[in-house]
């Protein structure tokens, strides 16, 4: 079975620092792994994705995120955050050979002016 | 404009009644996806589709019935709606069989069960 666990519901931080996102996951064979934002009243958008490959993974909007096999974890990060950034932010994982994501319960990015 | 698109975006209903939603989506994705998303809980996929009449159970598909006779159109039927199922609902759509593949997500319905 696989899951994930978003540590943080909420996160607050102040406009240009910089912030990290916090997502670990449990699986016994290899993952896929996403990041997915949802701006308010919308659907949720891909943010990044980790198949394989390196392990530092970039994603749209300046977004990065490094996949951690030996701490099973893949922590969203962000320099400087913008207003416009703020928004909720799922981690989601996804198992070779079967078909379902299995999202995190989210985290709650509260940028401040 | 391509994408998928849900109706209606936003429901009430009252307890017992019968409920669908809809979901279009014009890419012809093979793959479609009902997801429930709750304070505490994230998303939690109730039903997925691999094609036309093709459907199967995802983790909370109590209470649901889905259907999908074109490969367009994929909609979530509530037959005796309960408080619980009081929700967002957002239909999601992947174009391969691989699930590497990104989901496209509907901007959600809203259904409150009185």
């Amino acid at each position: 079975a696989q899951s994930v666990t978003q540590l943080d519901s909420q996160v607050p931080v102040f406009e240009e620092a910089p912030v990290e996102l916090r997502c670990n996951y449990s699986s016994s064979v290899s993952v896929y792994l996403f990041w997915y934002v949802q701006y308010p009243n919308q659907g949720l958008q891909l943010l990044l994705k980790y198949l394989s490959g390196s392990t530092l993974v970039k994603g749209i909007n300046g977004f990065e995120a490094e996949f951690n096999k030996s701490q099973t974890s893949f922590h969203l990060r962000k320099p400087s955050v913008h207003i416009s950034d703020t928004a909720e932010y799922f981690c989601a994982v996804s198992q070779r050979g079967y078909q379902k994501v299995t999202f995190g319960i989210g985290t709650k990015l509260q940028v401040i002016p | 404009d391509a994408g998928i698109t849900q109706s209606p975006r936003y429901k009430i209903t009252e307890t017992g009644r019968q409920v669908t939603l809809m979901c279009h989506q014009t890419w012809s994705h093979s793959y479609m996806f009902w997801y429930r998303q709750d304070l505490g809980h994230g998303l939690r996929l109730i039903y997925y589709s691999a094609a036309a009449d093709i459907t199967d159970k995802g983790e909370v598909p109590d209470g649901y019935v889905v259907s999908r006779s074109k490969t367009e159109n994929f909609p979530l039927t509530l037959e005796s709606a309960t408080r619980s199922q009081t929700s967002v609902y957002f239909c999601a759509s992947r174009e391969t069989e691989i699930n590497t593949g990104e989901l496209f997500f509907g901007e959600g319905s809203r259904l409150t069960v009185l």
